[in-house]
């Protein structure tokens, strides 16, 4: 059974651009979390869609948004870029709402300049 | 003061030793306990889930929980320099979804 994929693999940006990046759930999991992951603060949850709908939401600015699609295909969009938001974004999926069994992608790398 | 605390190391132990790794956690609505494992440059690994207090054993790994303290630990046996990697613990209430709160991380490495 193929794993959770993410693309792009790794994405430069400028400041002030916005991004999108991709993930494919494994085959069968309907629950998508995304987290983002700095030296810093660590990983950080962002938010979680389940049925195309988002169920959680961390504590992070409305520049960033996500979405689901129907085949639980999820995207992150972060808009008007900032140099903090240079991070490893990471995708996670589940087989249902509230399973807290996650199984992560190996993550879209973001360099923003 | 963060909700989930781990020593970040780099705990360093010769090829064959039992490893130690601990979390600390002050939300006492945490309730499903995780440790992944991540190398560098990949996404987190699911090693161990485990739900309320008590201990789970998988092959070499080890995980116990002690809620009264709000302590877990992670014991991985014989360890093997493929272990050498960075470990997370993540927590969960019940109701949270699929929110989880991780520690910081702990950087093992076994040396041969």
């Amino acid at each position: 059974k193929a794993g959770v994929t993410q693309t792009p693999r790794y994405l430069i940006k400028t400041r002030g651009q916005q991004v999108t990046l991709s993930c494919s759930p494994i085959s069968g999991h309907r629950s998508v979390s995304w987290y983002q992951q700095t030296p810093g603060q660590g990983l950080q949850f962002l938010f979680e869609y389940f049925s195309e709908t988002q169920r959680n939401k961390g504590n992070f600015p409305g520049r960033f948004s996500g979405r689901q699609f129907s085949n639980s295909r999820s995207e992150m969009n972060v808009s008007t870029l900032e140099l903090g938001d240079s991070a490893l974004y990471l995708c996670a999926s589940s087989a249902r709402q509230g399973a807290n069994e996650q199984f992560f992608g190996p993550g879209t790398r973001l360099t923003v300049l | 003061q963060k909700e989930v605390e781990q020593d970040p190391g780099p705990l360093s132990v010769p090829e064959g030793a039992i490893v130690s790794l601990n979390c600390t956690y002050s939300n006492s609505a945490f309730q499903y306990f995780m440790w992944y494992r991540q190398y560098s440059r990949k996404g987190p690994e699911l090693l161990m889930y485990t739900y309320s207090s008590g201990n789970k054993e998988d092959g070499r790994f080890t995980a116990q929980v002690d809620k009264s303290s709000k302590y877990i630990s992670l014991f991985i046996r014989d360890s093997q320099p493929s272990d050498s990697a960075t470990y997370l613990c993540a927590m969960s209430p019940n109701n949270a979804g699929n929110m989880l709160t991780f520690g910081g991380g702990t950087r093992l490495m076994v040396k041969p």
